[in-house]
């Protein structure tokens, strides 16, 4: 399996622009989660889906974030507009609730460098 | 409110033992994980508690006591490639991860 894949890896832009990061969870598996990583705030949930359906957004930081999941194979974070302090590791990942109730693993990608300046 | 505890930093002999602490605070417990991070790359799945005890793989082990809300990482003949942050996780009564800070481990020759 190619694990989860996450594009692009590396985005610089302005503030103002708009920014999407997409990612391709492993086939099969039913959650995808959308982290953001700091060093100041370490590893944050954003928000997470369950069979293509968003679950808990509480933790995406304002209006200016929105992530989608049209299909079980695609899912994208966008930042409308963005701003300096968004800049961060974006981490997708992506778990499988098949067999055991208790231990989902999730499966990180490799992840997207944002800056904005 | 939920917290997880994990010290900053540690430092450590390359072949020695180390042990990383992690406490937890959170509403519900449903499993605790530990997760290895090295610069640069995205986290990677290394053990699992769910029960008291000690969980055994290879030369790492974890340990959790969930009366006291508390599990360690032990890392037992280190290498330089166990360089790297790990991070604590806890699977609260939604079943949802939450996150510790992480502790990032230096190995010294």
């Amino acid at each position: 399996d190619a694990g989860v894949i996450q594009s692009p890896r590396h985005e610089v832009t302005e503030m103002g622009q708009e920014v999407t990061l997409r990612c391709k969870p492993i086939s099969g598996h039913d959650y995808l989660f959308w982290y953001r990583q700091t060093m100041m705030r370490g590893l944050e949930l954003l928000i997470y889906f369950n069979n293509n359906v968003p679950i808990d957004d509480s933790g995406m930081p304002e209006d200016r974030f929105s992530a989608k999941m049209p299909n079980a194979s695609f899912s994208t974070l966008k930042i409308q507009p963005s701003e300096p302090r968004d800049s961060a590791v974006y981490f997708c990942a992506s778990s499988s609730s098949e067999g055991s109730t208790e231990y989902y693993e999730q499966y990180f990608g490799p992840g997207t460098r944002l800056t904005v300046t | 409110g939920q917290n997880i505890d994990q010290p900053t930093e540690m430092t450590a002999t390359e072949g020695a033992i180390v042990q990383i602490n992690c406490t937890y605070q959170t509403s519900g417990f449903n499993g605790l994980f530990w997760y290895q991070q090295h610069a640069g790359e995205a986290p990677t799945f290394l053990s699992y508690n769910v029960l008291d005890g000690l969980e055994e793989k290879g030369r790492f082990s974890s340990f959790l006591s969930r009366s006291k809300g508390y599990s360690y990482l032990l890392l037992k003949e280190l290498q330089m490639k166990d360089s790297a942050s790990y991070l604590c996780a806890v699977k609260d009564s939604n079943y949802q991860l939450i996150w510790g800070a992480g502790t990032k481990l230096i190995i010294k020759p």
